[in-house]
């Protein structure tokens, strides 16, 4: 069936160090995002990316879609950057529907 | 710019009264509709979406249903709560795509407790 599969599930760093987050999927897809929901809840769009690269800031993910998976980079992360990392996919032919991998938890300590 | 309302932001409710949760979308026409659960610690799972007025699609059998009775209006609803329909709901839009995603943007969400 359709998987959306995110590792690590948990992750603990130390203010500034870098990480990178991944998001397997098990079938081409017309859409990826990238989210961050922040301890309020709050779903916070972060990439648009269903192919290629792009950069935004200390944020940086790529997508390759023909082996079927993502990557989001942080860089010199932050406390701010704590909270739950969500990449949902569109797959081909599913009326934009999205469906969520189960989320990445980051938290970055002082 | 296109903005995104749902309220209430918090609701508490006893087992088996009423619910509806509404969803406004401003800035934009005909836009896609989604209705998302999030239980906690959980991922989100898609409920309800919508393509159009009167246009609703069910994606999980459940307690719940949806409507759409004004372009930019979407509204959640259930006759009778349950315990399992405590959780985090999210509504989402996207432009309507046709044969082509586009990325969807979320409102603050509903936190529902069901007691």
């Amino acid at each position: 069936g359709i998987q959306v599969e995110q590792s690590p599930p948990d992750l603990i760093l130390q203010e500034g160090a870098n990480s990178t987050l991944r998001c397997n999927f098990s079938d081409s897809v017309n859409n990826l995002q990238w989210f961050h929901q922040n301890p309020w809840g709050q779903l916070i769009n972060l990439f648009y990316i269903p192919s290629g690269t792009k950069q935004n800031g200390r944020l940086s993910a790529t997508t390759v879609a023909t082996e079927r998976y993502s990557l989001l980079y942080i860089s010199s992360s932050q406390t701010t950057d704590s909270g739950v990392y969500f990449c949902a996919v569109g797959f081909t032919g599913a009326n934009s529907k999205l469906t969520f991998g189960k989320g990445i938890t980051l938290s970055v300590r002082p | 710019s296109q903005t995104i309302h749902q309220w209430p932001a918090t609701l508490v409710q006893p087992v088996g009264s009423p619910l509806s949760l509404e969803c406004t979308v401003e800035g934009t026409s005909n836009p896609n509709l989604y209705w998302y659960r999030q239980a906690a610690g959980r991922g989100l799972q898609l409920l309800f979406y919508s393509v159009g007025i009167g246009q609703i699609s069910s994606e999980v059998p459940q307690n719940l249903s949806a409507s759409r009775p004004q372009d930019r209006q979407f509204i959640l609803s259930s006759k009778k709560l349950l315990l399992s329909d405590s959780g985090f709901y999210l509504c989402a839009w996207s432009v309507h795509a046709g044969v082509f995603n586009q990325p969807q943007h979320f409102g603050d969400g509903t936190r529902l407790s069901i007691l």
